[in-house]
């Protein structure tokens, strides 16, 4: 089955203790990209890439860090975790860039104290 | 730069019409639409290509006015599995980071 996948769906953890989300996808695509959503902020773009080992920051970069070794994942790292990036969390892939449709992960809910 | 979507929630009774609209103040290359339902990832309903043409499915079906760098979502009668937030999506260029709109909560009623 085609399919996005996050890892963990759900974590509480505490200011300054370093996490990775992990990504997965199993379609081949070339494009990944994390969002993270707010209330009524909508889903804000974190990181994305266009292709392995090419990375390139989005809307709210600061706090996060994102590879691409592989084509198939894509983690998110958040080096000192604040409650600010308190927050729900999405996967996304393509086949391509804009031009493809976005698949999601089922998304990861991340709470700071 | 985010687009701007309006209005940011709608009511509607099952059968009735609505239009979503997503504005940019930068020339577009491409406009998605998602539907996400509460507590579920978005799903994507369709794309629009600069210089391409209207677009739709089942009830759904959206146009983009590069001239206006707007797009607009209609939904024709309405149902109730229609209820949930439509984000738009857009890219300046192809390649460069893509941005949702704030969204719109739609709610069909019986």
């Amino acid at each position: 089955e085609a399919q996005v996948t996050q890892n963990p769906r759900y974590l509480i953890t505490v200011t300054g203790k370093k996490l990775t989300v992990t990504c997965s996808q199993n379609m081949n695509h070339e494009y990944m990209s994390w969002y993270r959503q707010d209330p009524g902020l909508g889903l804000r773009q974190i990181y994305y890439s266009m292709n392995v080992e090419v990375t390139d920051k989005g809307d709210v970069p600061e706090g996060y860090k994102v590879s691409r070794k592989e084509k198939r994942n894509f983690p998110l790292i958040l080096e000192s975790p604040s409650p600010n990036q308190t927050s729900l969390y999405f996967c996304a892939s393509s086949l391509t860039g804009g031009t493809g449709e976005l698949f999601f992960g089922e998304g990861s809910r991340l709470t700071v104290l | 730069q985010q687009p701007v979507q309006s209005p940011q929630a709608v009511i509607l009774r099952e059968g009735e019409d609505a239009v979503i609209n997503c504005s940019s103040s930068k020339a577009l290359y491409s406009v998605h639409w998602y539907r996400q339902k509460h507590g579920e990832a978005p799903v994507f309903l369709m794309i629009l290509l600069k210089g391409g043409e209207q677009k739709g499915h089942d009830k759904i079906s959206a146009s983009f006015n590069e001239k206006k760098q707007q797009s607009s979502l209609y939904l024709t009668a309405s149902q109730l599995s229609y209820s949930g937030t439509y984000f738009c999506g857009t890219e300046q260029n192809y390649g460069q980071n893509f941005v949702f709109g704030p969204g719109t909560r739609l709610s069909v009623l019986p």
